[in-house]
């Protein structure tokens, strides 16, 4: 596919379990951002790879979250213990390996934690 | 500025108004200036990334201003459209090679 791809769409699931987010980057695009976004809010910063290091992970809430992205391509975002508050918008984005590079999102991950 | 913040939070304008809203954002250590725009069950999509001081750039209806010493940007929409409804995001940062910081967004609605 053109764009960046998530799955899945809709995820609901019970507090205290684990889940997984998967993001599919536009080929090519090395740069790699998750982001979470609540009700009111805008997208909350969680961790950006670059190729398959984490560069940035200072986002990340706790160490309930964990992120990989062993090939340098697809992503998994991953949730352990979930809690109601996790509930939100899991928005995955990629970007070309340049200065001001803009930001090619994916339609998001709609988690909700009951 | 400490983080990139926007306003206003909502507007609600009619058909055919034009209407602008902020971004302001810490003025050191600036790398670019992005707009995008995210409509309703769909992804955000760029409208601008800008990087020069006195930057301004334009698509069709849609303008944006960018002074980096004073640390806003302002997006400018002439003749709003119900199509334009959208939550309008900015961000600074580099991206493709570091971190990008949102704000919380402007939600427009365009009243037909």
């Amino acid at each position: 596919g053109a764009g960046v791809s998530q799955t899945p769409s809709n995820k609901v699931t019970e507090k205290g379990k684990y889940v997984e987010l998967r993001c599919d980057p536009i080929s090519g695009h090395t740069a790699l951002y998750w982001y979470r976004q609540s009700l009111g809010q805008g997208p909350e910063f969680l961790i950006y790879f670059q190729g398959t290091g984490a560069a940035d992970d200072s986002g990340l809430p706790n160490d309930r979250f964990f992120a990989v992205r062993p090939e340098g391509s697809v992503s998994t975002l991953k949730i352990q213990r979930t809690e109601r508050g996790d509930s939100a918008v899991y928005l995955c984005a990629s970007s070309q390996d340049r200065e001001a590079g803009e930001l090619f999102f994916g339609e998001g991950s709609r988690l909700t934690v009951l | 500025i400490l983080n990139v913040e926007q306003s206003p939070q909502s507007l609600h304008v009619q058909e055919g108004d034009s209407t602008n809203f902020t971004c302001s954002f810490p003025s050191s250590n600036f790398y670019a200036l992005h707009w995008y725009r995210w409509e309703t069950a769909k992804s955000p999509e760029a409208l601008f990334v800008m990087t020069l001081n006195g930057d301004e750039k334009k698509k069709g209806r849609i303008s944006a201003t960018l002074n980096t010493k004073e640390g806003y940007s302002y997006l400018y929409i002439k003749g709003s459209q119900p199509e334009d409804s959208a939550t309008y995001l900015c961000a600074e940062g580099p991206g493709g090679y570091q971190k990008v910081t949102f704000g919380t967004g402007t939600k427009l609605q365009v009243i037909p």
